[in-house]
């Protein structure tokens, strides 16, 4: 069966430190995903790709935070400098675009530990 | 703005005790509505999902309607497992071209035997 793909599944880092984590959606899924989830919270979405565009990426810290999806595959999430707020859960999901009720399949999840 | 209310947790039921989780949601027009479910140490997966009112979502013995009258859509099951512990998240989608889900803060469920 297919799966998202993430790595690495945790990172413990530094304060000022910079971080990136990688996805790898469903083959065909032209929809991406980057959610932050804190302990005991909901996912909140930072950024949303359609194919190698990005659509909604109005919750992401763009001081600090960047996403790409360069040809519309795999994606990379990249936090610089790390602050101690930024330890949380980082899902990535995807799901086919075009239909009107995505169901979004999400990966393991990378956990951040900043210290 | 759009946003979804559940009742807090955590919830601990005996095995094969009825369940019910309270779900209600603000938003405008006409939202699809969804439960995913974590498993410890796994991402979300999609356990059921609601398109329109009155539509029942079924999977796995849990079972939610779609009632717009009262903006809910709370998930139940006639009698749980150990293997359903699990956190359990309501959440709803416009059903716009980019498809933006907002997720409630989840309800973790202890089933105990």
């Amino acid at each position: 069966e297919a799966e998202v793909a993430q790595s690495p599944r945790y990172k413990i880092t530094e304060k000022s430190q910079a971080v990136a984590f990688w996805c790898d959606p469903i083959s065909g899924h032209a929809t991406l995903y980057w959610y932050r989830q804190i302990l005991g919270q909901g996912p909140e979405l930072l950024v949303q790709f359609q194919d190698e565009s990005v659509v909604d990426d109005s919750q992401l810290p763009k001081d600090r935070f960047s996403a790409e999806r360069l040809k519309g595959v795999d994606s990379t999430l990249k936090i610089q400098p790390a602050e101690l707020g930024d330890s949380a859960m980082y899902l990535c999901a995807s799901s086919l675009a075009g239909d009107r009720v995505h169901e979004q399949f999400f990966g393991p999840g990378t956990r951040l530990t900043v210290l | 703005g759009n946003s979804v209310t559940q009742m807090e947790g955590p919830v601990t039921l005996s095995e094969e005790a009825f369940l019910t989780i309270n779900c209600t949601y603000t938003a405008t027009g006409y939202p699809s509505l969804f439960w995913y479910v974590q498993y410890p140490g796994e991402g979300l997966q999609l356990l059921l999902k609601a398109t329109k009112a009155d539509d029942k979502g079924s999977n796995k013995g849990f079972e939610a309607t779609y009632r717009k009258e009262t903006t809910s859509f709370h998930l139940e099951k006639g009698s749980v497992q150990v293997s359903d512990s699990a956190v359990y998240f309501c959440a709803l989608s416009q059903g716009t071209s980019y498809d933006k889900v907002i997720f409630g803060p989840g309800t973790s469920l202890s089933v105990i035997p």
